[in-house]
């Protein structure tokens, strides 16, 4: 089955302890990205990937990081994570980095920073 | 930087009504556009796209939606709402730079009534 999938789905831990959500798509797609979905704000991109080895920055960075060794992987990392780093965190992946290319989610991941 | 307005964070239907969600862009060229749904604990569905072909798009589950370019509007229909309908619909708009991020409104749940 096509999919995306995240790890962990739930996650709960404290302020600076350094966590890592892992993101997977088994479609040989080439573009992946993470989004944060905060109530009211609808979804903010914080990175995304157009191929391996290929990472920048979206609009809310700050605080995250990303790596893409693998075309299939694309974890994010929080080195140090802050209680505004609570949120729902999803993963996507299309085709290609294109415009029109459908976007396909992960089932998320929420995230609560104490 | 472009922008999605959702009108109206929710939207209370009876079953068998007609479903209108409202979606307004800013942007001076047509853009691609995106209507997803979310439902409850689980990631971001496709429901339709406009991709610049026709303006009248139909998607799944009986929703389609409109380009109207003088109104910079694309907002989502069905013609008769099911139980099933509810959940949470984003509109969003495809950048028009190189980092083919979407940039989403900030949601309209729909409620549907028996």
């Amino acid at each position: 089955e096509a999919q995306v999938t995240q790890n962990p789905r739930y996650l709960i831990t404290v302020t600076g302890k350094k966590l890592t959500v892992t993101c997977s798509q088994n479609m040989n797609h080439e573009y992946m990205s993470w989004y944060r979905q905060d109530p009211g704000l609808g979804l903010r991109q914080i990175y995304y990937s157009m191929n391996v080895e290929v990472t920048d920055k979206g609009d809310v960075p700050e605080g995250y990081k990303v790596s893409r060794k693998e075309k299939r992987n694309f974890p994010l990392i929080l080195e140090s994570p802050s209680p505004n780093q609570t949120s729902l965190y999803f993963c996507a992946s299309s085709r290609e980095w294109g415009n029109t290319d459908t976007q396909y989610f992960g089932p998320g991941t929420r995230l609560t920073v104490l | 930087a472009q922008s999605v307005t959702q009108l109206g964070s929710h939207v209370s239907v009876s079953e068998g009504a007609l479903v209108l969600l409202r979606c307004n862009y800013s942007s001076s060229v047509p853009p691609y556009l995106f209507w997803y749904v979310q439902y409850p604990n689980q990631g971001l569905q496709l429901l339709l796209k406009y991709t610049s072909a026709a303006t009248l798009v139909k998607g799944i589950n009986g929703f389609e939606a409109e380009f109207k370019k003088s109104e910079t509007s694309f907002h989502l229909t069905k013609p008769s709402a099911h139980m099933s309908d509810a959940a949470e619909y984003f509109c969003a708009v495809s950048e028009e730079d190189s980092s083919y991020k979407l940039i989403f409104g900030s949601g309209t749940r729909l409620l549907v009534r028996p």
